[in-house]
């Protein structure tokens, strides 16, 4: 257990829709760092949060949106939902060690 | 040219073998390297990580670092079927911003 969590484990949905997907860090650590995995695919870096504030950002859609709050969990927004959206969402947190530990991920369905 | 080369095999091999995972890369900014382990469907899993040039051992894994070719290795001797999964390598620079993964290889141990 790497201490991140995220919910839901499985989301359906259809083209169109909105979904909001959850992480909460492991204790102590203010990185938040959001990844996408399709299929057979190696992990795409999205955005990073630092402690409330973003920091990095990836090749993340207009479509898609995140934040982090005061108590450092985070929350990534996808609409207008595509096909292609379909994927493995990871959440990772960090201290400053750079150390990255991942949650379960978060697997989106859009049918 | 990607930031991060990974070979994604298939590769097979017997148990009890030497198996030998690499990954190149391009930018020399890199100081940290990581190597991952991800079983289908899980979370991915921090095995080893590295600052700098030179090797790290951690029981069957050694990771090493070669920063002048930009190339690092991660060695797992006597390969057990527990260790089929796919290995990512990934690395960063001192910001931590972004982690650049390799897009993974995948392991299969026969018993």
């Amino acid at each position: 257990d790497s201490g991140v969590t995220q919910t839901p484990k499985h989301l359906i949905t259809a083209t169109g829709q909105r979904v909001t997907l959850r992480c909460s860090p492991r204790s102590g650590d203010l990185s938040v760092y959001w990844y996408q995995q399709s299929l057979d695919q190696g992990l795409q870096f999205l955005i990073q949060y630092y402690n409330g504030e973003e920091r990095a950002k990836g090749n993340i859609l207009e479509r898609f949106s995140a934040q982090q709050f005061p108590d450092l969990h985070s929350e990534l927004n996808l609409s207008s939902l595509e096909l292609g959206d379909s994927a493995l969402y990871f959440c990772a947190s960090s201290v400053a060690t750079g150390e990255l530990f991942f949650g379960e991920g978060s697997r989106l369905t859009v049918l | 040219q990607k930031e991060v080369e990974q070979d994604p095999g298939p590769l097979s091999v017997p148990e009890g073998a030497i198996v030998s995972l690499n990954c190149t890369y391009s930018n020399s900014a890199f100081q940290y390297f990581m190597w991952y382990r991800q079983y289908s469907r899980k979370g991915p899993e921090l095995l080893m990580y590295t600052y700098s040039s030179g090797n790290k051992e951690d029981g069957r894994f050694t990771a090493q670092v070669d920063k002048s070719s930009k190339y690092i290795s991660l060695f797992i001797r006597d390969s057990q079927p527990s260790d089929s999964a796919t290995y990512l390598c990934a690395m960063d620079g001192y910001n931590f911003n972004k982690f650049y993964f390799g897009s993974g290889t995948k392991l299969n141990v026969k018993p």
